[in-house]
């Protein structure tokens, strides 16, 4: 089982819709989870960050974490063509705060 | 906030020849810092951290090396490139609880 794991699609959807991606993690100790987002050739750049059971909104971005059942999610509303990148899913392990990435879902929106 | 600088963006090298590339940090002391790679569409793999001046762990045997010889300068080598070693190439920061910051990237051919 991989420490981290996404779809990696693509994932269609058209502009103004609602895009959402899932992550499911296996180490039940892992206490802090973060989207990023990468553009081809271009490195990860941080989007939200997650640490508590729950939704955390930070504009069109909604972030939701289940510990009980290991999976992360990230909405995204009102899909922009400039939406369109590889979405990383990210957990810290060990004490020196690593993180594992998940291999990124492929999202298109298209106009 | 912390950024980090990553030179060169673009590198070409033969096989068996050396490598080096240099990391360095700016707007914090003492960060943890990172070497991730990232094949051609695959995911990040972390292969080196570094909680210190001298201080670097391996995450996965391999043909590379890092050192740490000042506060906010991480440095990736090798002696002789495989062609295996293609690869992006990511320099990170931890920033708290606020993830990682990562560099631009070098994006390495061996030929």
């Amino acid at each position: 089982q991989k420490e981290v794991e996404q779809n990696s699609g693509p994932l269609s959807v058209p502009e103004g819709a609602i895009a959402s991606l899932n992550c499911t993690y296996s180490d039940r100790g892992s206490q802090s989870f973060f989207w990023y987002r990468q553009y081809s050739g271009k490195s990860p750049e941080l989007i939200m960050s997650i640490y508590s059971n729950g939704d955390k909104e930070d504009g069109r971005f909604t972030a939701q974490l289940n510990k009980a059942s290991q999976y992360v999610s990230l909405l995204i509303r009102d899909s922009q063509p400039s939406d369109s990148a590889t979405y990383l899913c990210a957990v810290n392990k060990g004490g020196f705060q690593k993180l594992v990435f998940g291999t990124g879902t492929r999202l298109l929106v298209s106009p | 906030s912390q950024t980090i600088h990553q030179w060169p963006a673009t590198l070409v090298q033969p096989v068996g020849s050396p490598l080096s590339l240099e990391c360095t940090v700016e707007g914090t002391s003492n960060p943890n810092l990172y070497w991730y790679r990232q094949a051609a569409g695959r995911g990040l793999q972390l292969l080196f951290y570094s909680v210190g001046i001298g201080q670097i762990s391996s995450e996965v045997p391999q043909n590379l090396s890092a050192s740490r010889p000042q506060d906010r300068q991480f440095i990736l080598s090798s002696k002789k490139l495989l062609l295996s070693d293609s690869g992006f190439y990511l320099c990170a920061g931890l920033e708290s609880n606020y993830g990682y910051t990562f560099g631009s990237g070098t994006r390495l051919t061996v030929v």
